[in-house]
């Protein structure tokens, strides 16, 4: 099955300044990419996602990039604000089932 | 709509209970997955269902039975109650499978004593 690691476990950012998320994948196959983002004690919520055919997506502050030849993708937010403290999960679709990452937790300094 | 919803949203089992987590939702999703959440950990999958009728096993299907006779209802079954089932469970839905959104109800937090 699909195997998908997460990187860094934990990430510590100035307000203002931005944060990178990275993900690796293990089959090739896979074919859509979702971030969601998980706030203490609520259900994962999707934020941005990406498909197979597309290198690149952007929404606002928060920007993915997909990289299929090195089966890896990230996840860029930028202008972090303290709304954007939460723990984030990437996730990648195979076989119509989806395989999460461990983790990311971010937290924006004031 | 209310999307995904799920019920209890807390329970505390004692060794060897069983019990059902139920699952709805409302936007006429054919396909449904239940999820546990470890501590500090990612989502793992325990069952899904690609339609009424059919259920297929995910990654940690050991524990637990699920069903699926309405396009609404996705329960998910525990018997004999452990420790180690201790967890959040997320049900999900999703009107096309690998490609679409998956939407989650807001969990059931179980804890086995």
């Amino acid at each position: 099955g699909e195997n998908v690691e997460q990187h860094p476990s934990t990430l510590s950012v100035q307000e203002g300044d931005s944060a990178v998320i990275k993900c690796t994948y293990s089959d090739s196959a896979s074919n859509y990419f979702p971030w969601y983002k998980q706030e203490l004690g609520k259900r994962p919520q999707l934020i941005i996602d990406i498909r197979s055919n597309v290198g690149e997506k952007k929404d606002q502050r928060i920007a993915v990039t997909l990289n299929k030849t090195a089966k890896h993708f990230s996840l860029h937010i930028t202008e972090t604000q303290p709304e954007d403290s939460a723990v984030y999960f990437c996730a990648a679709s195979s076989d119509y089932k989806l395989s999460f990452g461990a983790g990311t937790t971010v937290t924006v300094r004031a | 709509n209310a999307g995904v919803t799920q019920t209890p949203k807390f329970r505390i089992l004692k060794i060897g209970q069983s019990m059902t987590l139920q699952c709805t939702q409302d936007m006429n999703h054919n396909y449904m997955y239940w999820y546990r959440q470890d501590p500090g950990m990612g989502l793992k999958l325990i069952y899904y269902s690609v339609g009424a009728g059919i259920t297929d096993k995910g990654e940690v299907p050991n524990g637990y039975n699920v069903s699926r006779s309405t396009t609404e209802d996705f329960p998910l079954r525990l018997e004999l109650a452990a420790p180690s089932q201790t967890s959040v469970y997320f049900c999900a839905s999703s009107p096309r499978p690998g490609t679409d959104t998956q939407y989650f109800g807001p969990g059931t937090r179980l804890t086995v004593l």
